[in-house]
């Protein structure tokens, strides 16, 4: 059983448009993210929600809007996307409440603006 | 300075040898650390964590934590054609309550036959 799963694995889009990555973790966890891997492989976290409530929000433009509608899902909304949108994104969840810090990554969704 | 820094290699390392890797962090108070592999195109998947000083062995893997030194390393016994990935390093801050892990650019591992 895939226990994060993300949709969809790659995305194609031109600059300008609006696009979403959705994400869902069957692992119970209470804690998921989202985190961008750009062309140098650099993995930085953008944004974290803990049972619905948002909890990290990095510097990151407000063309980015991420969603929870209930622990298992994280969805990431982007507007008007430009060039450097171009990365991977990856989801992860962790089960917070135990003092667990681990995380667990999704298979990541390819995003290629042109 | 990088908040955490590791030698992006390649270290090459011949099958059956130990691989060995390292990382530093800037922030004294950092409390947890992890590292990943990570293959070419795929997701990085969790294969140690360490949040105390000393040794901590899973299978052909040890995690060493120096917190007095600020760094924690990665061996890899009897390295395998498998173990050829990016290995990266994460350190959870000081003061962070919710995971906010900052992740090093990572080490690639090359293990010749």
């Amino acid at each position: 059983d895939t226990a994060v799963s993300q949709t969809p694995k790659y995305l194609v889009t031109q600059m300008g448009n609006d696009k979403s990555i959705k994400c869902e973790q069957n692992l119970g966890h209470d804690t998921m993210y989202w985190y961008k891997q750009d062309s140098k492989k650099f993995l930085k976290i953008m944004f974290s929600y803990n049972n619905k409530e948002l909890i990290i929000n990095e510097t990151v433009p407000n063309r980015f809007s991420p969603k929870s509608p209930d622990k298992a899902h994280l969805n990431l909304h982007i507007n008007s996307l430009e060039l450097g949108d171009s990365a991977v994104y990856f989801c992860a969840s962790s089960q917070f409440d135990r003092g667990s810090y681990e995380q667990y990554f999704g298979p990541g969704t390819r995003l290629t603006v042109t | 300075q990088k908040e955490v820094e590791q030698n992006s290699g390649p270290l090459s390392v011949p099958e059956g040898a130990i691989a060995s890797l390292n990382c530093t962090y800037s922030d004294r108070g950092s409390q947890s650390f992890f590292w990943y592999r990570q293959y070419s195109g795929k997701s990085p998947e969790l294969i140690m964590f360490i949040y105390s000083n000393g040794d901590k062995e899973d299978g052909r893997f040890t995690a060493q934590l120096n917190k007095a030194s600020q760094y924690v390393s990665l061996l890899i016994r009897d390295s395998q054609p498998s173990d050829s990935a990016t290995y990266l390093c994460a350190v959870r801050p000081r003061g962070d309550s919710w995971g906010k892990l900052q992740f090093g650019a990572g080490t690639q591992v090359v293990v010749t036959p």
